[in-house]
């Protein structure tokens, strides 16, 4: 059963970059499950999809957060990681990893991480 | 970019009753929905994918239906684990994009 574990700080300065990580074991990272997404939710807020990349390195991004975000795929260390530069207040949020089991409708996300709480504060 | 709206904001639904939430997208995306509950703490949990292919373990008394631009979640008869956080998503194309969120509370 693949799982997914997000790790990085949990605080974070304003104005420097937000680095996390997902860690995917339990499974194929190579395998028909091939995208990989990053989703925060401030708190108390709804779901925010940041982008998705692929075991290929193909990205994606949200609009709204393109102009900060870059995702790289690590495959000898079977994780991908968001950078998220010059963060402010409104980035506080938890955020998750998520990807799709072989079987279901790709980008329909059927397998998360915990989450992980990221305070942007000084 | 297609924008997802969701309502009502909250639903107050007493257990054993029938809840419908709606879902629309600014765009027509055929069936590429998705369903998800979120109970607190708790990362989501998928529901359906193609608006109406119930997820593994998920019990019959939810159903997803619409293609298009209008689409519904329903729960017949509400059992208490139900009372959550609901939001449905497309992936017809990029961006991918979450609704706003329905809570369904006990009345």
């Amino acid at each position: 059963q693949l799982q997914l574990q997000e790790s990085g700080p949990g605080l974070v300065k304003p104005s420097e970059t937000l680095s996390l990580t997902c860690t995917v074991s339990g499974g194929s990272f190579s395998g028909s499950t091939s995208c990989w997404a990053w989703i925060r939710q401030a708190p108390g807020k709804g779901l925010e999809w940041i982008g998705s990349i692929y075991y290929s390195g193909d990205t994606y991004y949200s609009p709204s957060l393109q102009s900060r975000v870059t995702m790289s795929v690590d495959t000898s260390k079977n994780q991908f990681s968001l950078k998220l530069t010059s963060v402010t207040a409104s980035d506080t949020a938890v955020y998750f990893c998520a990807t799709t089991a072989p079987g279901v409708q790709e980008h329909a996300f059927d397998i998360w991480g915990q989450g992980t709480m990221v305070t942007v504060s000084s | 970019e297609i924008v997802m709206t969701q309502s009502p904001v909250t639903l107050s639904v007493s257990p054993g009753e029938r809840a419908t939430l709606s879902c629309r997208a600014s765009q027509t995306i055929s069936n590429t929905l998705a369903w998800y509950q979120q109970k607190p703490g708790q990362p989501p949990r998928l529901l359906f994918s193609g608006a109406s292919a119930r997820a593994a373990g998920i019990p019959a008394r939810f159903s997803g239906s619409g293609s298009g631009t209008e689409f519904t979640l329903t729960i017949s008869s509400l059992q208490s684990e139900d009372f959550a956080v609901y939001y449905c998503q497309h992936y017809n194309n990029w961006p991918l994009a979450f609704g706003g969120g329905t809570k369904v509370e006990i009345k």
